[in-house]
């Protein structure tokens, strides 16, 4: 079992870029994939892509990418995403969530999730 | 690539249940066995329900449970409770190329 605490709230203005962390308690981090979702106020989940914690190797939707890096630090067990060159459409709570790929396979679903860390986008 | 189809709102009386459907097309939730459900309370993140299509965690209780026809999927909810108020979001995995892709969300309401 692992629990994962995100970074606090940001207040970002266009153009501009954030880092949003996401820290592992508990259970071995280098068995999980760490995927980022965002809510928009009052609307349904964006899965943004993830991060192999223990080969760094990445994997982005398409809209993420060229905007979007997600990064880990296995000594500290935590992971990272960046977005850059924010606009007011970026305003949401992003989540960090791990998927199980300690077995053969990658579970394909999302077990355990952050608090979530609100990015607000605005001059 | 679109977000799965879910209904806007479902409610029940307590002890009741009601049905969620989500759905997807051939290259999603037809093609995998890998839809997951999630419930999220307000200002909450959201909790695995239901992962492959059926399978329940350790701690959710069983009067959820998950089935899929085609490209179908749907959550049950058997005897209501007040707690199970809430939104429900399925997922489903959908290839390498786009990986994965969200329901746009049920609110259910327990009357």
């Amino acid at each position: 079992q692992v629990q994962l605490v995100q970074s606090g709230a940001e207040l970002k203005q266009p153009g501009a870029s954030v880092k949003v962390s996401c820290k592992a308690f508990g259970d071995t981090f280098i068995g999980y994939n760490i995927h980022w979702m965002r809510q928009a106020p009052g609307q349904g989940l964006e899965w943004m892509g993830c991060v192999n914690a223990k080969s760094g190797g990445t994997k982005y939707a398409q809209k993420s990418q060229g905007w979007v890096t997600m990064t880990r630090d296995t000594s500290i067990k935590t992971a990272y995403m960046e977005l850059t060159r924010l606009t007011s459409d970026d305003t949401a709570v992003y989540y960090c969530a791990t998927e199980d790929c300690s077995g053969r396979r990658c579970q394909k679903d999302f077990d355990y999730w952050g608090q979530g860390t609100l990015v607000i986008v605005s001059s | 690539q679109s977000a799965l189809t879910q209904p806007p709102s479902a409610s029940g009386s307590p002890g009741q249940s009601i049905t969620i459907s989500c759905t997807g097309t051939s290259s999603d939730v037809g093609a995998y066995n890998y839809v997951s459900w999630y419930q999220q309370h307000p200002g909450k993140a959201p909790k695995l329900m239901i992962y492959g299509v059926t399978q329940r965690p350790s701690g959710v209780p069983d009067r959820f449970s998950g089935s899929k026809s085609g490209n179908t999927a749907s959550l049950t909810v058997s005897g209501l409770q007040a707690e199970d108020e809430a939104d429900y979001f399925c997922s489903s995995y959908a290839g390498s190329d786009n990986p994965y892709v969200f329901g746009t969300g049920t609110k259910v309401t327990v009357l």
